[in-house]
């Protein structure tokens, strides 16, 4: 039972450099989210994706993009990194309606970019 | 829009005493409130919820968080405190109207010493 599945684990980046991370779940939820953590500001969230097939915005989407591939997958894309952007990036799922236990959290992507 | 803070960074208590880590939020509508809690190079955790009902949550691991509407408060509570409960906390907030997205706080780390 794997649950939400991250990779890379870390990865450094040269600023202007591109990358994707890549986020799974095997629960059959319908929501996924991409969540940054930075220190003193809790988690914030980037983009979002309510069910197959839709994408938005979320709080700090600026310098990124996502694909929700499928059901299982929704990925998240720097085009061209900057050191800002260095942070440890979660994935999340849900559930849609009532769910128990709100996100369940991969483990996180720590990104550095030089 | 829905907010969250955790007024304190850093929490410190001697393992045996009771522990609490505070919690307000901002929302318009009915609240649906989260605590996490997040280890060392872990993703987050789910500790509790409060949806409706009794003010009185419980939790994993014996922790318990207490719902105040006229206050706007949601404190994570533990009457004994342990040394594996050093950790980072996270409260959530979600507004159902709003769709599922949740919104943290910024995190309190608490040290229970020995």
């Amino acid at each position: 039972n794997a649950g939400v599945t991250q990779t890379p684990k870390f990865q450094v980046l040269k600023t202007g450099q591109s990358m994707t991370l890549q986020c799974a779940q095997d629960m059959n939820h319908n929501s996924m989210y991409w969540y940054r953590q930075d220190p003193g500001m809790g988690l914030r969230l980037i983009y979002y994706s309510a069910s197959e097939g839709t994408t938005d915005k979320g709080e700090v989407p600026n310098g990124y993009n996502v694909s929700r591939l499928n059901k299982r997958e929704f990925s998240l894309r720097l085009e061209s990194a900057a050191p800002s952007q260095t942070s440890v990036y979660f994935c999340a799922s849900s559930p849609l309606g009532t769910d128990n236990y709100g996100y369940t959290f991969g483990s996180g992507t720590r990104l550095t970019v030089v | 829009a829905q907010s969250v803070a955790q007024p304190e960074d850093q929490v410190n208590v001697a393992e045996g005493n009771p522990l609490t880590v505070k919690c307000t939020y901002s929302v318009s509508g009915n609240p649906y409130l989260f605590w996490y809690v997040q280890y060392p190079n872990r993703g987050l955790q789910f500790l509790l919820k409060y949806i409706t009902g009794d003010n009185l949550v419980k939790g994993s691991y014996g922790f318990e968080a207490e719902f105040n509407k006229s206050q706007t408060s949601f404190h994570l509570k533990k009457p004994s405190a342990l040394v594996s409960d050093s950790a980072l906390y996270f409260c959530a907030v979600r507004v159902w109207a709003a769709g599922n997205k949740l919104t943290f706080g910024g995190g309190t780390r608490v040290l229970v010493k020995p």
